[in-house]
């Protein structure tokens, strides 16, 4: 079955600490790749998406991340975190000729201290 | 401004009573979306629409039931059968595109079933 798992379910850092947040997925075929974040009381909004081409994807807020099809995976990464990255991230994914179905993981909770 | 709307925001019922929580969207996108989301366990899609007067069953559609009578709306019904309907409710929707799908959300609706 099609599947997304992230490995930490509560990441807590120090501001400027480097972030990595880990997402693999199991599906067959061409994938399309999402990370979405919540902030506290807002919506859920994308921070970037991978559909083709080069691997390695910026997104917002000096996020990016890098698709590795060999592993599976489509890590999240951040060089320096600001107490205004506390969320929950999602990593998503979904195939063509899926109707647009996504797949969620679990979620991983930043917590990021002042 | 273009967007999803979802309300209300916060929705309280009796057990044993059907519920309808409303999404509407004017950002003219062929596809909708319902996710149930549940701590630790991301986003489950429940029912999903690529074009109007069709929808197809999500992972988790027991106990719900949805409509696609419009372009722009996608109201989904929680009813009596529904085990667990206590959870943030999320609607999304997409443009369809060959590159794959992005989808936006909506704010969500919490629903406490008591």
């Amino acid at each position: 079955a099609q599947s997304v798992s992230q490995h930490n379910h509560h990441v807590i850092l120090s501001e400027a600490a480097s972030l990595e947040l880990g997402c693999n997925y199991s599906y067959g075929g061409t994938v399309n790749l999402f990370w979405y974040v919540q902030y506290p009381g807002q919506h859920l909004q994308l921070l970037l998406k991978y559909f083709s081409g080069d691997p390695l994807v910026k997104g917002i807020k000096g996020f990016e991340a890098e698709f590795i099809k060999s592993k599976f995976s489509f890590n999240l990464r951040k060089p320096s975190v600001q107490w205004s990255d506390t969320a929950e991230y999602f990593c998503a994914a979904t195939a063509l000729g899926q109707g647009g179905k996504l797949i969620f993981g679990q979620g991983t909770e930043l917590s990021v201290k002042p | 401004d273009g967007g999803i709307t979802q309300s209300p925001k916060y929705l309280f019922r009796k057990e044993g009573q059907n519920v309808t929580l409303s999404c509407e969207q004017n950002l003219n996108h062929d596809a909708m979306y319902w996710y149930r989301q549940d701590p630790g366990q991301g986003l489950r899609l429940i029912y999903y629409s690529q074009i109007v007067n069709d929808f197809q069953k999500g992972d988790i559609a027991e106990g719900y039931s949805v409509s696609r009578e419009k372009k722009e709306s996608f109201p989904l019904t929680v009813t009596s059968a529904q085990k667990n309907p206590t959870a943030f409710y999320l609607c999304a929707s997409s443009t369809r595109s060959t590159a794959g799908y992005e989808q936006y959300f909506g704010p969500g609706t919490r629903l406490t079933v008591t």
